[in-house]
């Protein structure tokens, strides 16, 4: 089955820089890549996500980059805010029951 | 639209007690499922439904019972309570089993002690 390695698993940054969370994968027949925020106590919301026929995405201070020979994307978030620190996930996956989720990265916004 | 609604939100059990946890969405979504978050674990997948009659395991389905009588509805069961089940539940739905974005509830904590 697939495997999803995400690092780190904590991440502290000062507010207005950036952080990059970098995950792996190890079926190449996945060809999703979502990704999750979780703040304390709630529920993980989708946050944007990547398919495998495109290289790089951006939402506005988030962006996914993919490297599908390497099995590798990874979660830039620019500008770094208060409001974004959260636990993320990675996701890795073909259909909705063959996603396989990354361990989390808890990201702290120091104001 | 409530989305995925979840209940209870808290429930303690004792070791051996049964329960079901409720799930239901009005999003007429054929894909359900159930996970737990463990600390340091991420969500791992207890079961899932692609629709209404039908249910199949996912990654960590010991101890735990589900069925799929409506589209809407997907409980989940705990036949005897043990302390490893004690996690936070995330019941969550796609459109389809192929559509990848999934929505979660809010969650259900349960300790069972």
């Amino acid at each position: 089955g697939e495997n999803v390695e995400q690092h780190p698993s904590t991440l502290s940054v000062q507010e207005g820089d950036s952080a990059v969370i970098k995950c792996t994968y190890s079926d190449s027949a996945s060809n999703y890549f979502p990704w999750y925020k979780q703040e304390l106590g709630k529920r993980p919301q989708l946050i944007i996500d990547i398919r495998s026929n495109v290289g790089e995405k951006k939402d506005q201070r988030i962006a996914v980059t993919l490297n599908k020979t390497a099995k590798h994307f990874s979660l830039h978030i620019t500008e770094t805010q208060p409001e974004d620190s959260a636990v993320y996930f990675c996701i890795a996956g073909a259909g909705s029951y063959q996603l396989t989720f990354g361990k989390g990265t808890k990201l702290s916004v120091i104001p | 639209n409530a989305g995925v609604t979840q209940t209870p939100k808290f429930q303690v059990l004792k070791t051996g007690q049964s329960m079901t946890l409720q799930c239901a969405q009005d999003m007429n979504h054929e894909y359900m499922s159930w996970y737990r978050q463990d600390p340091g674990m991420g969500l791992r997948l207890i079961h899932y439904s692609v629709g209404a009659g039908i249910t199949d395991q996912g990654e960590v389905p010991n101890g735990y019972n589900v069925s799929r009588s409506t589209t809407e509805d997907f409980p989940l069961r705990l036949l005897s309570a043990a302390p490893s089940q004690t996690s936070v539940y995330f019941c969550a739905s796609s459109r389809s089993a192929g559509e990848n974005t999934i929505y979660f509830g809010e969650g259900s904590w349960l300790t069972v002690v």
